[in-house]
């Protein structure tokens, strides 16, 4: 198993350029999720998936849209980059959305806004 | 407002000696904590939990404790390896809540030789 993962690795962007942040993985876990890590914040969730079909909003969901077609993948989208999204990006996936369990992590993607 | 906090930036460690590294929530709401352990370029790794039915949980050399009534965790190593060198994160989230994690800053550790 890949467990999960995640491209790019690293990403500079010009302010106002969009891209979409790639999540996979291979566990048939229900639970996907976003979050961004920035110095001193801690993890943050920006938005979660309890299935295919099914996303909702965290803690700091503007300017990122998800959607969630499959089980394994989770794409999380960039609309207009901000400065203010630069950013160490990671996805998550755990095999119950109801109870809680151990969350798994991708290795991360390093975002640069310009 | 920061609902989970772990107060310590850094710990500096002998190795062999026990590492003891806090957390404090302010959600009453949280049943269920967990520690995660972080190198440099990788993602968050689980290391223990703990749900608020108990007040210890033990595994191997990491032990974590849950004093409920003063909203606070710990995370014992014991003893200390260089390889615990790492970053570690306290999250917290509620039953029913899809697994919502709520991390605190987190606390570099160092383990010295």
């Amino acid at each position: 198993n890949a467990g999960v993962t995640q491209t790019p690795k690293f990403q500079v962007l010009k302010t106002g350029q969009s891209m979409t942040l790639q999540c996979a993985q291979d566990m048939n876990h229900e639970y996907m999720s976003w979050y961004r890590q920035d110095p001193g914040m801690g993890l943050r969730l920006i938005h979660y998936s309890v299935g295919a079909g099914i996303t909702d909003q965290g803690e700091v969901p503007n300017g990122y849209n998800v959607s969630r077609s499959t089980t394994e993948d989770f794409p999380l989208r960039l609309l207009s980059a901000a400065p203010s999204q630069t950013s160490v990006y990671f996805c998550a996936s755990s095999s119950s959305g109801g109870q809680p369990s151990e969350q798994f992590f991708g290795p991360g993607t390093r975002l640069t806004v310009l | 407002d920061q609902q989970v906090k772990q107060n310590s930036p850094s710990l500096s460690v002998q190795e062999g000696r026990i590492s003891i590294l806090n957390c404090d929530y302010t959600n009453s709401m949280f049943d269920y904590f967990l520690w995660y352990k972080k190198y440099p370029a990788e993602g968050p790794t689980f290391l223990i939990s703990i749900s608020s039915i108990k007040d210890k949980n033990e595994d191997g050399r990491f032990t974590v404790f849950l004093n409920k009534s003063a909203k606070h965790l710990s995370l014992h190593i014991v003893p200390s390896q260089p390889g615990d060198s790492a970053v570690y994160f306290c999250a917290a989230t509620s039953t029913g809540t899809a697994s919502k994690l709520t991390f605190g800053t987190g606390t570099r550790l160092q383990v010295t030789l």
